[in-house]
């Protein structure tokens, strides 16, 4: 059964349309985190959650936040999307059936047009 | 600071060949993890093992080996054996123990299994 589960798996959007991610997940962890990844590059962290408490990465740009409503469910938003903002962006936990290992959702794949 | 380096951007195999894929990390932490996972075209990122700082025994699982070596800072991993199927991007990563965990990845490593 899927434990990080991301929606929708592509999206298309047009340069400067608002556009939203989400992404739940099972194990019932407290920690969520997102990623962008472009094309041939590592994962890039954008920000997690430790519970309600929002950590933000320094570089990431202020064209992104997220909201967590509960500990299941966490969104990605991108108010205004550019054209370099196009890739896949993973949503990942940590939990169960292996403890101190960090699962990811199937990736939400984004081109902005 | 940490790092990890994964030398090999692309290797490229014939069946049946074994292959190793290398990694090499930094962290002055004495309590750390290491993994590997597997980026396969589809994007998803598949978990393939954690191995914690304290726990230097090589395992294996299948045809997939990993040996850790904290003498050299090495986590390197062994297809034997490879089948088109293993054709994917695969990266290490490193992490701190702790609540607010990081992963710290390695650039990866294009892995293309040709029949």
């Amino acid at each position: 059964d899927a434990m990080v589960i991301q929606n929708p798996r592509y999206q298309v959007t047009q340069f400067g349309k608002p556009v939203t991610l989400s992404c739940s997940q099972t194990l019932n962890h407290n920690v969520m985190y997102w990623y962008q990844q472009k094309s041939s590059q590592a994962p890039k962290l954008l920000f997690h959650y430790y519970d309600k408490d929002f950590n933000n990465e320094a570089d990431t740009p202020d064209n992104f936040q997220s909201r967590r409503p509960n500990t299941s469910f966490c969104f990605l938003d991108i108010r205004s999307p550019g054209l370099g903002d196009t890739a896949m962006y993973l949503c990942a936990t940590w939990g169960a059936p292996r403890t101190d290992t960090q699962y990811f959702g199937p990736g939400t794949r984004l081109t902005v047009l | 600071a940490q790092k990890v380096t994964q030398a090999q951007t692309e290797i490229s195999v014939v069946e049946k060949e074994d292959v190793t894929l290398d990694c090499v990390y930094e962290t002055r932490d004495t309590t750390y993890y290491l993994f590997w996972y597997k980026q396969p075209p589809s994007g998803e990122l598949v978990f393939l093992i954690r191995r914690n700082s304290f726990d230097e025994q090589n395992e294996i699982s299948g045809r997939y080996s990993w040996n850790f070596q904290k003498s050299t800072s090495s986590f390197n991993f062994t297809i034997t054996a490879s089948q088109v199927v293993d054709s994917a991007v695969y990266f290490c990563a490193l992490s701190n123990a702790g609540n607010n965990r990081k992963l710290i990845w390695g650039l990866g490593t294009s892995l293309a299994v040709n029949p």
